[in-house]
């Protein structure tokens, strides 16, 4: 059974970069479809982008200018960078495994991020 | 404001049937799958509807997805308690570069 886990710094500074880490245990990381998605506390859902095991991206049009994404095969992990972070990217971050493109079939159990200095 | 459309609230009494409903466009559900997701308080989403009416392993078929031109719809029936939560839809989006689109969430409520 496959399952993931975020982890990286719970407070970032304003105008600070965002560094988050999904680690996939029980399977291979070969495949799939990785991806970043946030909910800020009592809202909705936000897809942030999305990465295959060949390096290649898709992201939000609205964050794209701010996020990087990186797979690292040997280690089973896949990256989030989030630049110039500001308290509207205070979220609990997700990642997720989807066996195709567009579908999420995998949950982290997520990570609170909260940007204040 | 999120580019699919949901009710932000529905409600059931044990046993009942709903529906939540979720309204796009062309660009997304008019022409890509939907999909579900189940959020329990709390706790991480869960896939619950994929490729519009498909259920994952372990779903019971109370639940069940149906999609028409631009428009989708989650029936949840023999309505239970753990049944409320927050439910989402989304949709692969084809304008821009394309990208995940989802729905604002319904909160279900079992009274």
């Amino acid at each position: 059974q496959v399952q993931l886990q975020e982890s990286g710094p719970g407070l970032v500074k304003p105008s600070e970069t965002l560094s988050l880490t999904c680690t996939v245990s029980g399977g291979s990381i070969s495949s799939y479809y990785w991806s970043w998605i946030r909910q800020p506390a009592g809202k909705g859902l936000e897809w942030i982008g999305r990465i295959y095991t060949s390096g290649s991206t898709n992201y939000n049009p609205s964050l794209k200018s701010r996020v990087t994404m990186s797979v690292d095969t040997s280690k089973n992990q896949f990256s989030l960078k989030l630049s110039s972070v500001t308290a509207a990217d205070t979220a609990v971050y997700y990642c997720g495994l989807g066996v195709a493109p567009d579908a999420f079939d995998i949950w982290g159990q997520g990570t609170m991020v909260t940007v204040s200095s | 404001q999120s580019v699919l459309t949901q009710p932000p609230s529905a409600s059931g009494t044990p046993g009942q049937r709903v529906t939540i409903s979720c309204s796009g466009s062309s660009s997304n559900i008019g022409s890509n799958y939907v999909y579900w997701y189940q959020q329990l308080p709390g706790t991480a989403p869960k896939l619950l509807i994929y490729r519009n009416n498909q259920r994952p392993s372990g779903v019971p078929d109370r639940f069940s997805g149906s999609k028409s031109g631009t428009s989708a719809s989650l029936a949840i029936s023999g309505l239970r308690s753990e049944d409320e939560a927050d439910y989402y839809c989304a949709a692969w989006d084809d304008s821009l570069s394309g990208w995940v689109v989802f729905g604002g969430g319904t909160k279900l409520t079992v009274l």
